[in-house]
């Protein structure tokens, strides 16, 4: 069964300043991989998923990904933070169209001003 | 125009007592998912039905029932109410043959 791991529980980061949050996922043939945010108290939103192609996966709000299948990380990344951008973020992944997500833990980006 | 909805937003209840959820989507989605977010953030799936019929089920207690009178529609009911099934649950529906799934808000549920 697949399964995701998230490093960090919290990263807390400047405003204006870079971010990465760490996703690796179980090896399997071929992978679906996802980004959602979730804002306090709201639901969960895209961000950006790789499916095919290019490893390099941009998304909403300036978020980008990049799919590593040797070493099967998909770590989330941000140049350049806002307070706006503080949320909940989990990586999800899938290895079959229709199948449920698996979901890693969350990591809390705490963006301070 | 929301896409995937839920009601209620939030539910408070009693130990004991019976409650329902419902789920719509306006997607034309033919497959729908409920997942429970528990109090540590984690979200795990719990159903998912295709065309009306339960395709998954996980370990989940016989007190929930899910329920899809349509394609649109997939409504998630307890029994007898207890106080560790409170969490945050999750809708999400998808379109065979497509890898991405769209979320409800969420329900809270606190059951005291």
């Amino acid at each position: 069964a697949q399964s995701v791991t998230q490093l960090d529980s919290q990263v807390p980061v400047f405003e204006e300043a870079p971010v990465e949050l760490r996703c690796n996922y179980s090896s399997s043939v071929s992978v679906y991989l996802f980004w959602y945010v979730q804002y306090p108290n709201q639901g969960l939103q895209l961000l950006l998923k790789y499916l095919s192609g290019s490893t390099l996966v941009k998304g909403i709000n300036g978020f980008e990904a990049e799919f590593n299948k040797s070493q099967t990380s998909f770590h989330l990344r941000k140049p350049s933070v806002h307070i706006s951008d503080t949320a909940e973020y989990f990586c999800a992944v899938s290895d079959q169209r229709n199948t449920p997500l698996v979901f890693g833990k969350g990591t809390r980006l705490s963006v301070i001003a | 125009d929301t896409a995937v909805s839920q009601t209620p937003k939030y539910l408070v209840t009693q130990m004991g007592n019976d409650k329902s959820i419902k789920c719509e989507q306006n997607l034309g989605h033919d497959t729908m998912y409920w997942y429970k977010q528990d109090s540590k953030k984690f979200l795990k799936i719990m159903f998912s039905y295709n065309n009306k019929e339960l395709i998954i089920n996980e370990t989940v207690p016989n007190r929930f029932s899910p329920k899809s009178p349509d394609k649109a529609h997939l409504n998630l009911h307890i029994n007898s109410l207890e106080l560790g099934d409170s969490a945050v649950y999750f809708c999400a529906s998808s379109f065979h043959g497509e890898e991405t799934q769209y979320f409800g808000p969420g329900t809270r549920l606190l059951v005291l």
